[in-house]
């Protein structure tokens, strides 16, 4: 089965600061990765999502990058706030069957002022 | 409004009772999961359905059952036989490849 590994594991950044997360995925026949945002309490919510058939993606100060070849994806935020804040996962998904979604362990992003 | 619902956000239940936790999605998915969180953990499937009257285990399935009756129902038992009940439940739905995830319902064993 797919397997995703996430890092860091804990990010403290300083306000306008720019934050990055990396995953790994095992599967080369997965072909979605979203991400998604915790904040404390709540269910977590999709913030982007990228497909094996794009090698960036881009939302405002929110950026996804695929490496297929090297089965990577990372996350990037550019000019954090405070309210960036949360836990971020990573998933993997093969959309071709009915499958499910594996998660990173995810990453504490912590904004600083 | 669309989405997932959870209830209750809160549960508490005494050692060797069963509990079930509900989950309701009026998004029209086939696909719903069940998901354990532990403190500082990722996310854990306990189980999946992809279409009414079927359901999967997932990683972590001892000690939990659930069933699927209904497209928009997934409800979820924490039976006696789990040892380690305490943790945040997350329920979701999927359709294709997104899926939209309730806002939790947090068990404690007292």
């Amino acid at each position: 089965g797919e397997n995703v590994e996430q890092h860091p594991s804990t990010l403290s950044v300083q306000e306008g600061d720019s934050a990055v997360i990396k995953c790994t995925y095992s599967d080369s026949a997965s072909n979605y990765f979203p991400w998604y945002k915790q904040e404390l309490g709540k269910g977590p919510q999709l913030i982007i999502d990228i497909r094996s058939n794009v090698g960036e993606k881009k939302d405002q100060r929110i950026a996804v990058t695929l490496n297929k070849t090297a089965k990577h994806f990372s996350l990037h935020i550019t000019e954090t706030q405070p309210e960036d804040s949360a836990v971020y996962f990573c998933a993997a998904l093969y959309t071709g069957t009915a499958s499910k979604l594996t998660f990173g362990t995810g990453t504490r992003l912590q904004v600083t002022l | 409004d669309g989405g997932i619902t959870q209830s209750p956000k809160y549960l508490f239940r005494k050692e060797g009772q069963n509990v079930t936790l509900s989950c309701e999605q009026n998004l029209n998915h086939d696909a719903m999961y069940w998901y354990r969180q532990d403190p500082g953990q990722g996310l854990r499937l306990i189980y999946y359905s992809q279409i009414v009257n079927d359901f999967q285990k997932g990683d972590i399935a001892e000690g939990y059952s659930v069933s699927r009756e209904k497209k928009e129902s997934f409800p979820l038992t924490v039976t006696s036989a789990q040892k380690n009940p305490t943790a945040f439940y997350l329920c979701a739905s999927k359709l294709f490849a997104e899926a939209f995830f309730g806002q939790g319902t947090r068990l404690t064993v007292v």
